[in-house]
């Protein structure tokens, strides 16, 4: 079975700072990789996913990351936080087992001070 | 297009009832599946359905059963509620093939 591992379960940085948040994966299949944003008592935003074309990908509101198959690391990267920045981001990968279906990380909060 | 509508958003129920919880899914998506996310946890899938069928299910008892509709609308339904039922339930629409999940707000279920 496939899996995702995000190391930290919370992050802080400055506004304008680089934010990284790690996350490692576990697949015998060429992976689909996600990250996802929540907003507090919201449900789960797409940030960018990977699906086998380029390794570096470019998502929304400044975000990217990229797919390092010798890692099997998919970590997401944003060159200067802003204070809206401040959410849980859950690393997810597409399982196929007859049936599609995401296994999430445990996710990473994002804290953002100014 | 439309996104993903879920409803209702809040609920609260007491242990030993049932509750049925409704989604309904992106303009041009076949495939609804549900998953929970228990506090300060990551989505836990619960179940898949394609065709007005369960085609894929995770670990959750019996008591948690669904439904899709022509229309690929859904229902979540969960019996003999137990507190530890309490959660975020998050439905997510998709083609099938396409590996693109669009989630809906979710209904937050609290069990008493």
């Amino acid at each position: 079975a496939q899996s995702v591992t995000q190391l930290g379960s919370h992050v802080s940085v400055s506004e304008g700072a680089l934010v990284l948040l790690r996350c490692n994966y576990s697949s015998s299949v060429p992976p689909y990789l996600f990250w996802y944003v929540q907003y507090p008592n919201q449900g789960l935003q797409l940030l960018l996913k990977y699906t086998s074309a380029a390794t570096l990908v470019k998502g929304i509101n400044g975000f990217e990351a990229e797919f390092k198959k010798s890692e099997t690391s998919f970590h997401l990267t944003k060159p200067s936080a802003h204070m809206r920045d401040a959410a849980e981001y859950f690393c997810a990968v597409s399982e196929n087992t007859g049936f599609q279906k995401l296994v999430f990380g445990t996710g990473t909060r994002l804290l953002v001070s100014p | 297009e439309t996104g993903v509508t879920q409803s209702p958003t809040h609920l609260i129920k007491t242990r030993g009832q049932q509750v049925t919880l409704r989604c309904s899914s992106q303009s041009g998506h076949n495939t609804v599946s549900w998953y929970q996310q228990a506090l300060g946890q990551g989505p836990q899938f619960i179940f898949q359905y394609y065709r007005e069928e369960e085609n894929g299910r995770g670990n959750f008892p019996p008591r948690f059963s669904g439904l899709q509709f022509p229309n690929y609308s859904s229902e979540l339904n969960v019996n003999a509620l137990e507190l530890d039922d309490s959660a975020l339930y998050l439905c997510a629409s998709s083609f099938t093939g396409d590996h693109g999940y669009t989630f809906g707000s979710g209904t937050r279920l609290t069990v008493v």
